[in-house]
């Protein structure tokens, strides 16, 4: 069965400060892999997702994410964090139908100005 | 969010009572979502559907049913609700290349 963890719960860091994201997932064929956002009392946003292909991949509001095979990570990065990044990051895997998204636990971002 | 709404977006019940939340879409996908939100666990997916009448369980679906009449519309019931179901739930649609798109989310509380 396919599963995702991610290490950190919560993660403080300061404003402009970089950031980097854990996401371990277990899956036995190519995952597709995906991060998502939530601010408070909101719903979940795409941030970005990796098929195949360039396993640097680019997503909106400046963050970025790298596929490891060999060490099945999938960490979220952001060079220089702004304030509005303070939220929730969830990282998940699928399988090649789509219809089992299986969801990290989730790390709490918190920024100080 | 543009495409996909629930109703209600909070709702507080009590031990016992019947409850059934609605998930509507406006852009004709097949895939449609259920999911509950628990601190610690992330998203948890309860039910999922592929199509009108077409319908499957998830990895959390004991105590609830799932129905889809219409593609538009994805409806969730908890038959005799639980405190254990106090959570934040979620529908979510399947837009391309298995990515999901999700709405704007229920609280309920069983009191």
């Amino acid at each position: 069965a396919q599963s995702v963890t991610q290490p950190d719960i919560h993660i403080t860091v300061s404003e402009g400060a970089s950031l980097e994201l854990r996401c371990n997932y277990s899956y036995g064929a190519t995952p597709y892999l995906f991060w998502y956002v939530q601010s408070p009392g909101q719903g979940l946003q795409l941030l970005l997702k990796y098929f195949s292909g360039d396993t640097l991949v680019q997503g909106i509001k400046g963050f970025e994410a790298e596929f490891k095979r060999s060490q099945s990570s999938f960490n979220l990065r952001k060079p220089s964090v702004h304030w509005s990044d303070a939220a929730e990051y969830f990282c998940a895997v699928t399988n090649n139908a789509g219809n089992m998204l299986t969801f990290g636990g989730g790390t709490r971002l918190m920024v100080k100005p | 969010d543009a495409g996909i709404t629930q109703s209600p977006r909070h709702k507080v019940t009590e031990t016992g009572t019947p409850v059934t939340l609605r998930c509507h879409q406006t852009e004709n996908h097949r895939y449609m979502y259920w999911y509950r939100q628990d601190p610690g666990h992330g998203l948890r997916l309860i039910h999922y559907s592929y199509g009108v009448k077409d319908t499957d369980k998830g990895e959390v679906s004991d105590g609830y049913s799932v129905s889809r009449s219409k593609t538009e519309d994805f409806l969730l019931t908890l038959e005799s609700a639980t405190s254990s179901q106090t959570s934040v739930y979620f529908c979510a649609m399947s837009v391309q290349d298995n990515e999901q798109f999700f709405g704007p989310g229920t609280r309920l509380t069983v009191l």
